[in-house]
């Protein structure tokens, strides 16, 4: 069974600074990987996906995520973060899109940019 | 989010009362999804439909219904709220990638 895993509930980063929120997935095939960002009261907003070819994905608002295969990992990740960038964020894996068609989501993790 | 809307965005009842929130979407996607989800905290899937006249339920057992008449509509149905039924309800449509509705808050007095 595909699962996925937000290991830190929590991130605080200084605005300036980069940022990376940790995800690890689990699936019995090929992963395709999602990062979603939800802001108050609002639904899920799509950030990037990795579906195959080159392991750095760049996404929306400079966010951009790097699949390790080896290590089954796929951090998002942001060189110089902003105040703007606080929200939660999730972590999706689904294994192909034409089987399951449900996206096992992560419990979530909470951004705090620090001004 | 996409071409998802779903209404109210707020609402707040008393319990026992019926309610339906509503989703809808112009993209003409077969597969729609429901989830709840505290503030803050993780979504859980509760129904899911792959079609018209397609309903499942999901991993979270809900009390709410679903009906998918046609394909844009996906209304999401409780038949007398509690205020355990309070959260948020996001609607959700895929493809390759899934996409979310605004959400509806919902708080059951």
């Amino acid at each position: 069974a595909q699962s996925v895993a937000q290991p830190e509930d929590q991130v605080n980063v200084a605005e300036g600074n980069p940022l990376t929120v940790k995800c690890t997935y689990s699936v019995s095939g090929n992963p395709y990987l999602f990062w979603y960002v939800q802001y108050p009261n609002r639904g899920l907003q799509f950030l990037l996906k990795y579906i195959t070819g080159d392991n750095l994905v760049k996404g929306s608002y400079g966010f951009e995520a790097e699949f390790n295969k080896s290590q089954t990992s796929f951090h998002l990740k942001k060189p110089s973060a902003l105040v703007s960038d606080s929200a939660l964020y999730f972590c999706a894996v689904r294994d192909h899109p034409w089987g399951d068609d449900k996206i096992i989501f992560g419990k979530g993790t909470r951004l705090h940019i620090l001004p | 989010e996409a071409d998802i809307y779903q209404t109210p965005r707020y609402l707040v009842i008393g319990t026992g009362k019926k309610i339906t929130l509503e989703c809808s979407q112009t993209m003409g996607h077969d597969k729609m999804y429901w989830y709840q989800q505290d503030p803050g905290m993780e979504l859980h899937l509760i129904h899911y439909s792959y079609g018209v006249n397609s309903t499942e339920k999901g991993d979270l057992s809900s009390e709410s219904t679903v009906s998918r008449i046609r394909t844009e509509h996906f209304p999401l149905t409780l038949e007398s709220a509690r205020p355990s039924h309070t959260s948020q309800y996001l609607c959700a449509t895929i493809t390759d990638t899934q996409y979310f509705g605004p959400g509806t808050r919902l708080t059951v007095l």
